[in-house]
């Protein structure tokens, strides 16, 4: 079964940097991107950034340019985000999610999802 | 990054209504369109992918139409399980999320 696991809850400060996990399991690792997403308490969805775990390649929507890193680690088949100079409005859910494709097709979507992490911008 | 806009961002309705939910992109997307839904605590689900196709396992009272810029996500037959957010995603371009519908009674 294909699952995406995420790290534990974080609580920083503002102006500090978080490392938010997701490791994947029962599929080809470099075979599919992993895309992050962030919801906001109350908030809709928000796509931040992709990479590609086979060449670590990546694209960051245009909010987060500049403050968001995506890496990955093919030996431990994990997907990283790390957000930096982080503000209370940074408080949300983080969830990784990997692209699934239609069959044959060019059309993809999200899943599976990770179980999110929550990260709370608190002084 | 392409805009996502989606409309209304919440409605009423009871059991047995039929619901439509309407999502505009900035530019075209052609058929590069997803409808997922969120209930309170849970992880998105996909409902309809590639604008009108179903995904399997997903109860036909759903249904995507449109192309190009406008799209539309029905709902035939309100039942109580459906009362939750729903968001529109275009995955023609990196990807964006319209605002959410929250569908309550």
């Amino acid at each position: 079964q294909v699952h995406l696991v995420q790290s534990e809850a974080e609580v920083k400060k503002p102006g500090a940097s978080v490392r938010v996990s997701c490791k994947a399991s029962g599929y080809t690792f470099s075979s599919y991107a992993v895309h992050w997403v962030r919801q906001a308490p109350g908030q809709s969805l928000e796509w931040m950034g992709w990479i590609n775990p086979g060449n670590g390649n990546t694209r960051l929507s245009q909010k987060f340019q500049g403050r968001v890193t995506i890496t990955r680690d093919t030996s431990a088949t994990t997907v990283y985000v790390e957000l930096s100079r982080l503000s209370f409005e940074d408080t949300g859910l983080y969830y990784c999610a990997r692209d699934t494709f239609s069959p044959g097709g060019p059309y993809n979507w999200f899943d599976p999802w990770g179980q999110g992490t929550l990260v709370t911008v608190s002084s | 990054d392409i805009q996502m806009t989606q409309s209304p961002s919440s409605l009423s309705a009871s059991i047995g209504d039929r619901v439509t939910i309407t999502c505009r992109s900035s530019q075209t997307i052609y058929s590069y369109l997803n409808w997922y839904q969120q209930k309170p605590g849970k992880t998105p689900k996909v409902l309809i992918y590639a604008a009108s196709t179903l995904q399997s396992g997903v109860p036909s009272r759903f249904s995507g139409s449109g192309s190009g810029t406008n799209f539309t996500l029905t709902i035939s037959s309100l039942q109580p399980e459906d009362f939750a957010t729903y968001y529109c995603q275009q995955s023609y371009s990196t990807r964006t999320f319209g605002q959410g519908t929250k569908v309550e009674i």
